[in-house]
């Protein structure tokens, strides 16, 4: 089975702390999300990569930044925390457009919950 | 721009009763992808079924399937003889296609309740 593997379950950041989420796929997917999501707003994407050392912003970049250095590791980063970024943060997977299509869908980890206080 | 509008914040139905997820979408493609995808309280989001646009079946995965009307722009979710277990935050999802570009858009939610 795929796994997407997220660091951390549960953070806790102080204001203007610089935070790294990290998440790591083992089934060497192309795609790789971040999304945000709080409640009655549902899942935001915040950057994507479809391929090493390539970015994309999604519909919230602003206060984020990412990395992708290997194929299976997609990090986003807070430069300086604030408060309205305690979130749960999402990281998926896929195969890029055209390959399985037939099966193809968004592998998700479990979150990373984090409070900035 | 496609959006995806879910109606219903929260639902609780009993438990073995039949429920239905609505889900609305706008969209000006002819030929595109729809989801389901489930979040339980581990938060872990897991695919329940898929739907693509130019098949007219509507998909069914066991006591999950979907009632897809293209014209309407509509796509529910059935669940049948539900069980504790389908309590979760259910989100609608649109996709254009896999192509590098088209990114999938998440509707808000629809939180279901199985109560005992």
């Amino acid at each position: 089975d795929v796994k997407v593997t997220q660091s951390s379950r549960y953070l806790v950041k102080r204001t203007g702390e610089k935070v790294f989420l990290e998440c790591v796929q083992d089934m060497d997917h192309e795609n790789m999300f971040w999304y945000r999501q709080d409640p009655g707003l549902g899942l935001r994407l915040i950057y994507f990569s479809y391929d090493v050392k390539m970015k994309e912003k999604g519909d919230i970049p602003e206060g984020y930044s990412v990395s992708r250095e290997k194929k299976e590791r997609f990090s986003l980063i807070l430069e300086s925390a604030s408060t309205n970024q305690t979130s749960m943060y999402l990281c998926a997977s896929s195969f890029l457009g055209g390959r399985a299509a037939t099966n193809e869908k968004l592998f998700f980890g479990s979150g990373t919950q984090l409070s900035v206080l | 721009a496609q959006t995806v509008t879910q109606s219903q914040p929260e639902m609780s139905v009993q438990e073995a009763e039949t429920v239905t997820l609505s889900c609305t979408y706008d969209t000006s493609e002819n030929n595109y992808y729809l989801f389901w995808y489930k979040q339980p309280p581990s938060r872990q989001m897991i695919l329940v079924i898929r739907q693509e646009a130019y098949k007219q079946q509507n998909a069914t995965e066991n006591r999950f399937s979907v009632n897809f009307q293209k014209a309407a722009k509509s796509f529910s979710l059935k669940i049948s003889d539900s069980q504790l277990g389908d309590t979760a935050m259910y989100f609608c999802a649109f996709m254009k296609s896999f192509n590098r570009d088209d990114k999938i858009i998440f509707g808000k939610g629809t939180r279901l309740h199985i109560l005992p």
